[in-house]
């Protein structure tokens, strides 16, 4: 049973465009939403959060949006660049005392110059 | 932010064999977690390694099968033992950064396992 949701295992954008890169989950005892940067041959590392009470957070080119009715969160890269393009993973931590993440599958983002 | 070592990166091991996979942080942590990511699949918690006590198992992963060992606050070892093709995955080390109600995941490059 897959709590947390990235339908898109791939997505194509050209230079400079707007890139939505989507994510869904079912556990409403999720507390915090993560999203993850990851290249071939290294590990994923961190990009934005957002913390269940907020709607928005942005970081530069990033923004990530959180629509708790719907549970569902996206995350905006513009304008996108070439080297952006990697596999964007979603993560979702479980509140109180057991803080696990439960990630999802990926989608790999291709940022066509 | 912490910058975690992984080794080795990879390898390709025999079936029947094991596999003692290090992970190495620059600071003093609580908690480092041990993740697979089976090709196609995410990530998949395996263990939390406790310094100074058992590590604690997620459902269907057993100690037999991936022992862990947790020496001290910046160092760990997971081990695959007695391999089957259906292991090979990628095998990362982890540790968060919680700081109230933020959590920050790190992650080491990863050790890619094929297992023939």
């Amino acid at each position: 049973d897959q709590q947390v949701k990235q339908n898109s295992p791939s997505l194509s954008v050209q230079e400079g465009r707007i890139s939505i890169l989507n994510c869904d989950y079912t556990n409403s005892m999720f507390d915090y939403f993560l999203w993850y940067k990851k290249y071939p041959a290294e590990g994923p590392t961190f990009l934005i959060s957002i913390s269940s009470i907020k709607d928005k957070n942005e970081d530069g080119r990033f923004t990530v949006f959180l629509n708790k009715s719907a549970k569902h969160l996206s995350l905006h890269i513009v304008p996108s660049q070439p080297g952006d393009s990697a596999v964007y993973f979603c993560a979702a931590r479980l509140a109180g005392n057991n803080r696990k993440l439960i990630w999802g599958l990926g989608t790999s983002l291709g940022v066509n110059p | 932010s912490a910058v975690i070592s992984q080794k080795p990166s990879r390898d390709i091991c025999q079936r029947g064999t094991s596999l003692t996979i290090q992970c190495q942080v620059d600071s003093q942590v609580t908690m480092m977690f041990w993740y697979r990511q089976q090709p196609g699949q995410s990530l998949t918690l395996i263990a939390t390694a406790n310094q100074g006590s058992e590590a604690t198992y997620e459902s269907g992963f057993v100690i037999d099968k991936f022992p862990i060992s947790r020496p001290n606050l910046t160092f760990s070892t997971l081990t695959v033992s007695n391999m089957s093709p259906e292991d090979s995955s990628i095998y990362l080390c982890s540790v968060e950064d919680q700081a109230g109600a933020r959590t920050e995941a790190f992650f080491g490059q990863g050790t890619r396992l094929t297992v023939v």
